[in-house]
C-alpha cells in the first residue's frame, strides 16, 4: 500500500516571497503520478498541479513548481513571490498508473499542510 | 468546467437516523468517490465506484454504504449515523482515460453533524 506523508503540519511566509512544502511517499511501484491540491479556506479542493513518474523534468505551472526527487521519493512543491490567495490548505496526493481496472484510479492523500500568507 | 455538485453544505442529523448524502456530476465521469476530512487526519478514502452499479471499498467503509445508479449520481448513505461520523465529506469525479489518470475533480463539501 502507499503512502504519503507530510511533516509540516503548518508553514507560514511573507507575501512576495518564497516557500517549499513538503511531501514524501513510500510505494513499490515504478510509475505513478503525484498531485498537489489546494483547499483554501470554505471553498472547493482544486488541483495546482501534477507529476508523472517516468518523466524526470519537475512539472511546472506559473508561480508553482515541483521539486520531483524519484529515488529519495520526494515530491515538494515551491511557490514563488506568494501571494495573499495563496493562503490555503495544501494536500499531496499519489496515484498508481492505469491498468484495466478502475480500482487504482483512486488518489492516497498526505495530511495536509496548513499554509498562512502574511501581508 | 467540470462541475461536482453535493446537495447540501451543511447538514445537521441526530444518532441513528440513516443519512443520504448525494453528489452529482456533469462531465460524464466514469469514476466517482467519496471521502471524509478531519483535521490531523487529512483525507480518507470511503468508498468509490469506476462504473454505474460497481463500487469498491475505500479505506474506512465501516458504517457507510454507497448508491451509484446512475452515472452522474453517487449517493453516500449512513446507515445509522453516530457521532463519530461527524465530519466534513467531500465527493469527487474523474474520467477513466485509458493510458493516463486523470486528476479528480471535487464538490464543494458537505459538513455533517450529528447530535
Amino acid at each position: 500500500a502507499q503512502t504519503v506523508t507530510q511533516s509540516q503540519p503548518e508553514m507560514s511566509v511573507q507575501e512576495a516571497e518564497t516557500v517549499t512544502l513538503s511531501c514524501t511517499y513510500d510505494t513499490s511501484e515504478s510509475n505513478y503520478y503525484l498531485f498537489w491540491y489546494k483547499q483554501p479556506p470554505s471553498r472547493q479542493m482544486i488541483l495546482v498541479i501534477r507529476q508523472e513518474a517516468y518523466k524526470q523534468q519537475n512539472a511546472t505551472e506559473n508561480r508553482f513548481s515541483v521539486n520531483f526527487q524519484k529515488a529519495a521519493k520526494s515530491f515538494s512543491l515551491k511557490i514563488s513571490d506568494s501571494q495573499l490567495g495563496d493562503t490555503a490548505m495544501y494536500f499531496c496526493a499519489f496515484m498508481k498508473p492505469y491498468p484495466p481496472t478502475g480500482a487504482n484510479s483512486k488518489l492516497t492523500f498526505g495530511k495536509g499542510i496548513t499554509l498562512s500568507v502574511r501581508p | 468546467d467540470v462541475k461536482v455538485t453535493q446537495s447540501s453544505r451543511y447538514l445537521v442529523k441526530r444518532t441513528g437516523e440513516k443519512v443520504f448524502l448525494e453528489c452529482v456530476q456533469d462531465m460524464d465521469h466514469e469514476n466517482m468517490f467519496w471521502y471524509r476530512q478531519d483535521p490531523g487526519l487529512g483525507l480518507r478514502l470511503i468508498y468509490f465506484s469506476y462504473d454505474v452499479k460497481m463500487k469498491e471499498k475505500g479505506d474506512i467503509p465501516e458504517g457507510y454504504s454507497v448508491s451509484r445508479e446512475k452515472k452522474e449520481r453517487f449517493s453516500l448513505i449512513l446507515e445509522s449515523a453516530s457521532t463519530n461520523q461527524t465530519s466534513m465529506y467531500l465527493c469527487a469525479s474523474g474520467p477513466f482515460d485509458r493510458g493516463f489518470n486523470q486528476p479528480q475533480h471535487f464538490g464543494d463539501g458537505t459538513r455533517l453533524s450529528i447530535l
